[in-house]
């Protein structure tokens, strides 16, 4: 299908080496970001979350870092696979009674075998 | 668990025709949302209903777009008429619920990539 990422910052990693993706928020009233993975004719896919109250969260091969003092947030994949190709976008929940996630402008990874 | 369905996958029309995409969310998620994703950016909410009601349509351009979901069960999002600037994939995604602060099974469905010529 269409790439959703023809016009996106592009990362190109070798197979097996770590990857990170960096991503600027600006709203300092956000609370809660969300990492999402988003495959070519597919919708977004949650991949790893971190509230404002944390600097670090890990999962499995995938570590979130959070510093608010810059408005920063960054994925860190281990050992990148094939199917970690994909555009990979930040979003934040922004503060105001319902949940409303606001996505950031995407970066696609490409795992060179 | 069944995801959220969309359809149709893709749909191309003129400019000034009219278009609808229909969504179903996962069974018992009370807050539905609209995307629109245009190729290369981010997805933006275009609308967000909980249950039957609307609590947040601030980015819908009214004068050509509208949705409703009957019932707070299915959704449909209309374009009428549709330019060409409209061409993107329309997203819908569901929720448990809202307002918790923190995502509540918040599911995104594959899309509708509307193409506008």
């Amino acid at each position: 299908g269409e790439s959703v990422g023809l016009h996106l910052p592009t990362l190109s990693v070798q197979e097996g080496d770590n990857s990170i993706i960096n991503c600027a928020y600006s709203n300092s009233a956000s609370d809660y970001f969300i990492w999402y993975k988003q495959e070519s004719g597919k919708g977004p896919q949650f991949i790893i979350d971190i509230r404002s109250n944390m600097d670090k969260r890990q999962g499995q091969r995938v570590t979130v870092l959070l510093n608010k003092t810059v408005k920063h947030l960054s994925l860190q994949i281990a050992a990148t696979q094939p199917g970690d190709s994909a555009v990979y976008f930040c979003a934040e929940n922004v503060v105001g009674g319902y949940q409303k996630v606001t996505f950031g402008t995407g970066t696609k990874l490409q795992v060179i075998p | 668990e069944a995801g959220v369905a969309q359809s149709p996958r893709y749909k191309i029309i003129e400019k000034r025709q009219s278009v609808a995409f229909w969504c179903n969310p996962i069974s018992g998620h009370a807050t539905l949302y609209w995307y629109q994703q245009i190729l290369g950016q981010g997805p933006k909410l275009l609308i967000q209903f909980q249950n039957n009601g609307v609590v947040d349509d601030s980015q819908l351009p009214k004068d050509r777009f509208s949705a409703e979901r009957l019932k707070g069960v299915d959704s449909t999002l209309k374009i009428q008429p549709a330019k060409l600037e409209d061409s993107a994939v329309y997203l819908c995604a569901s929720s448990l619920r809202a307002g918790q602060g923190m995502l509540d099974g918040y599911t995104f469905g594959s899309g509708t990539r509307l193409t506008v010529v």
